[in-house]
């Protein structure tokens, strides 16, 4: 089953735009991590948020978690074609120790 | 080794065929986890083994897939009896443990069943 929903399945930007992904996901998280897929293959751990943090930021990336609404964003900064890839977002259930992972967006950047 | 590693990157095989499926992970990580994705879709949970603890096997989708993990270092992932909707990217991730940790991901195993 999947936990996750992400938001919007597909993203197409100019380099130097901003890009903001949604997710959104159903039960009680112990925490909520995003990843980067290029070419289908492994994914790349980019940030990992826990349950009673609201904001964290790793470079370009912010992410935001709001528990009360079960969602959360990420916020690539200044894209570049580089960034070009599929984002997903992971939870961590409450008591269960493994990753669900949500549907994925992919995200377009042109130079 | 540096990273997680999984052999073959890809297979090919005839329906009905037995197929075993490799993943070495990064040394000292006690965590160790398979998924598959279906070609433009979301990561399937298949199983997660916990240093000594039983695996969670509910992801499997029936009995003829299973999982071992020997000396609580590589595992091999079977699937007896390929059908075609196995056809899959089979990635293996591991972690230090259970908890706040993120994940590696090995390259994965593209399997098809002809």
């Amino acid at each position: 089953s999947q936990q996750g929903e992400e938001d919007p399945q597909a993203l197409s930007i100019q380099e130097g735009e901003n890009a903001t992904m949604n997710c959104s996901y159903k039960t009680s998280i112990n925490n909520l991590q995003w990843y980067r897929q290029n070419s289908g293959r492994g994914l790349v751990h980019l940030i990992l948020i826990r349950s009673n943090e609201r904001e964290k930021h790793s470079g370009r990336l912010r992410v935001t978690l709001d528990t009360s609404k079960k969602s959360s964003s990420l916020l690539i900064t200044a894209s570049r074609a580089a960034d070009t890839a599929s984002y997903f977002c992971a939870t961590d259930e409450w008591n269960t120790d493994k990753l669900i992972f949500g549907t994925g967006t992919r995200l377009q950047v042109f130079p | 080794g540096a990273g997680v590693s999984q052999s073959p990157s890809n297979k090919v095989t005839e329906k009905g065929k037995d197929v075993e499926l490799r993943c070495d992970p990064i040394s000292g990580h006690t965590a160790l986890y398979w998924y598959r994705q279906s070609l433009g879709q979301g990561l399937e949970f298949l199983i997660y083994f916990q240093g000594n603890s039983a695996p969670d096997k509910s992801g499997l989708p029936s009995d003829r897939f299973s999982a071992e993990r020997t000396g609580g270092s590589v595992s091999t992932l079977t699937i007896q009896r390929t059908q075609q909707e196995d056809s899959a990217v089979y990635l293996c991730a591991s972690s230090p443990g259970s908890g706040n940790y993120g994940y590696t991901f090995g390259s994965g195993t593209r399997l098809t069943v002809v």
